[in-house]
């Protein structure tokens, strides 16, 4: 047990479907992220929350939506994604977003497949 | 632009020891981190750095050099677990982490 927990482990949709992945964290931190994992390439920040409110979104695609309704709660809501959208979805936490020691505690991911 | 350079792939021999490289260019720097990833799993945090030295955590250690721009990640008494990917970060100015593309470690028998 990680200490963060995401759902699904894997999903397969096609392009006009509409799911939600889910992250939850029980660690008592302040900072949720949202990463994505393509082979062989550095992780790409999607979105930031701390203490719920969004602070950072590194231009993703508006067929990306999260949602943070509380501060142990994370979603990314997906619609009409691309194949090129296929990746390992990651949700991390951090007891503060601006420390140098900010360590990152990660979920297992969510692998996303697009038909 | 930011860049964070290690080897894709490592090969090395159970009981043995491999290092591993990581170069950085940055705006500003607030420490860099060692992170390993298990194959369909989460990544683990192993190590941080801010200052210039080794810290020593068991079989594994850390090296940082601000001034060169570079970081190793040392395992010594390779085990079969060890086979995963370790990816070097390093935090800028802005406490935003910079990720390198992770190098795949494969230990043989």
């Amino acid at each position: 047990e990680t200490g963060v927990t995401q759902t699904p482990r894997h999903l397969v949709m096609g392009m006009t479907n509409k799911k939600s992945l889910k992250c939850e964290q029980h660690l008592g931190h302040n900072a949720m992220y949202w990463y994505k994992q393509s082979a062989k390439k550095p992780l790409e920040l999607m979105f930031v929350y701390s203490l719920e409110e969004r602070v950072e979104n590194n231009s993703v695609p508006s067929r990306f939506s999260p949602e943070c309704p509380n501060s142990s709660h994370l979603f990314l809501h997906l619609h009409t994604l691309q194949p090129e959208d296929s990746a390992l979805y990651l949700c991390a936490s951090s007891q503060d977003r601006s420390s140098g020691a900010n360590v990152l505690t990660f979920g297992a991911g969510s692998r996303l497949t697009v038909l | 632009g930011q860049n964070i350079d290690q080897p894709t792939e490592m090969t090395a021999t159970e009981g043995a020891i491999v290092q591993i490289n990581c170069t950085y260019q940055t705006s500003g720097f607030n420490g860099l981190f060692w992170y390993q990833q298990h194959a369909g799993e989460a990544p683990t945090f192993l190590s941080y750095n801010v200052l210039d030295g080794l810290e020593e955590k068991g079989r594994f250690s850390s090296f940082l050099s601000r001034s060169k721009g570079y970081s190793y990640l040392l395992l010594k008494e390779l085990q079969m677990k060890d086979s995963a990917s370790y990816l070097c970060a390093v935090m800028d100015s802005n406490y935003q982490l910079i990720w390198g593309a992770g190098t795949k470690l494969i230990i043989k028998p």
